[in-house]
């Protein structure tokens, strides 16, 4: 059962535009949301993350918005970069209920157009 | 700057040979979290610390895996009798969880190519 899920395997933007990467979650004991960002042979790097009291967090170009009705969430990047080109995967864990594990979606392989 | 390191880069064994991984974390770090990743897939979590007590495993963690983190400090993730299902990249993690800090941050990854 996959818990977290990103349904957009692939994704191409034109340098410059928005980016806007989703991803949608079962479980609802899910509290804490990361987004990490993750080059060919290298490990995940974290690049934003928000918690389930607030709908949105922004840090420079990079923004996370929260609906928890629906459970979704989305990573909104502006404006976009050539070296935004990797996979991007989002997280999820019941942090505030005492469980830290990471489960992660299986990733979207965002392509910046120059 | 030291992020979390971990050693070897890659490893390739063959079926039925134990191997086994260090990982490092970032120093003021007392939470360490190991996940493995394969082909198209997200990281799943394997097991995870809390200075030395392993605090949480997967069932992912067969009996052919023991983890260990003495003295709180380093990690180390064996794996026995390695299968060919055990091909993946084995990611270490660490985190500081205090006042509002809570990210997980990832070293490098260790390859493993069972033949």
């Amino acid at each position: 059962d996959q818990q977290v899920k990103q349904n957009s395997p692939s994704l191409s933007v034109q340098e410059g535009r928005i980016s806007i990467l989703n991803c949608d979650y079962t479980n609802s004991m899910f509290d804490y949301f990361l987004w990490y960002k993750k080059y060919p042979a290298e490990g995940p790097t974290f690049l934003i993350s928000i918690s389930s009291i607030k709908d949105k967090n922004e840090d420079g170009r990079f923004t996370v918005f929260l609906n928890k009705s629906a459970k979704h969430l989305s990573l909104h990047i502006v404006p976009s970069q050539p070296g935004d080109s990797a996979v991007y995967f989002c997280a999820a864990s019941a942090l505030f209920r005492g469980n830290e594990k990471l489960t992660f979606g299986t990733g979207t392989r965002l392509t910046i157009i120059p | 700057d030291t992020g979390v390191s971990q050693d070897p880069r890659h490893k390739i064994t063959k079926r039925g040979q134990n191997v086994t991984f260090r990982c490092d974390p970032i120093s003021e770090h007392n939470r360490l979290y190991w996940y493995r990743q394969t082909l198209g897939q997200g990281p799943e979590f394997l097991t995870y610390f809390q200075n030395e007590a392993q605090l949480e495993k997967s069932r992912l963690l067969s009996d052919r895996f023991s983890a260990e983190r003495p003295k709180g400090s380093f990690s180390t993730l064996e794996i026995q009798r390695t299968e060919q299902g055990d091909s993946a990249m084995y990611l270490c993690a660490s985190s500081q969880i205090a006042g509002r800090t809570y990210e997980q941050y990832f070293g490098p990854g260790t390859r493993l190519t069972v033949t």
